[in-house]
């Protein structure tokens, strides 16, 4: 089974702060990198989907960017806000459409 | 947008009961998936189906089974439910790279 390894496991900020995780994963068969964000009581969302080296998307205060040859990528919020708090999910993408989920970063935002 | 619908958000059973978990996409999607959901441990794929009638096995796929007679619909089934199967299960339907998830069923097995 393949190991993707979050971190780190939890993170309390205070609102306005800028944050970080990382994200580990296999860099051999690589296909794509999810993020979701997972809001308590709420379905998982995509963020992100990032399949070539070098990546770097954006999506308002959230960008993530990816190292394919190393196996990593980063999420990065600017700003933090009482509604980012959330559980953030990668998730790597071997063949096909089959995802190895890591065990998730819990944002916690205090405003 | 897309609808992924699961029958129960809290479901609670008894020991050795079968229990179906249901889930239904609206978007014509060919591929679904069972995730159960565990603290620390991040989703884990139980069962996934690229098609009707078509069934493949994930990481965790003892005690569980699965059904796909309509493209739609993607059933989840303990065969005789455990204490150990107390878990977050979540369904996704997916075209290409993006999975779209349900919002979860929650159960209990005491």
């Amino acid at each position: 089974i393949l190991n993707v390894e979050q971190s780190p496991q939890s993170l309390h900020v205070q609102e306005g702060d800028s944050t970080n995780f990382t994200c580990s994963f296999p860099s051999s068969n690589f296909y794509a990198l999810h993020w979701y964000r997972w809001e308590t009581a709420k379905s998982p969302e995509a963020l992100f989907v990032m399949t070539l080296n070098g990546d770097e998307k954006k999506k308002g205060r959230i960008s993530a960017t990816l190292n394919t040859k190393e196996g990593y990528s980063y999420l990065y919020i600017k700003g933090s806000q009482p509604e980012d708090s959330a559980t953030y999910l990668c998730a790597f993408m071997e063949y096909g459409n089959k995802l190895v989920f890591g065990a998730g970063t819990i944002l916690r935002v205090k405003s | 947008d897309v609808k992924v619908t699961q029958s129960s958000r809290y479901l609670v059973k008894r020991t050795g009961e079968k229990v179906f978990l249901e889930c239904v996409q609206d978007m014509d999607h060919e591929n679904m998936f069972w995730y159960r959901q565990d603290p620390g441990l991040g989703l884990r794929l139980i069962y996934f189906s690229y098609d009707v009638k078509m069934k493949e096995k994930g990481d965790i796929p003892e005690g569980y089974s699965v059904s796909r007679e309509k493209k739609e619909r993607f059933s989840l089934i303990l065969e005789s439910a455990s204490t150990n199967q107390t878990s977050m299960y979540l369904c996704a339907s997916s075209i290409l790279y993006e999975q779209y998830f349900g919002p979860g069923t929650r159960l209990t097995v005491t």
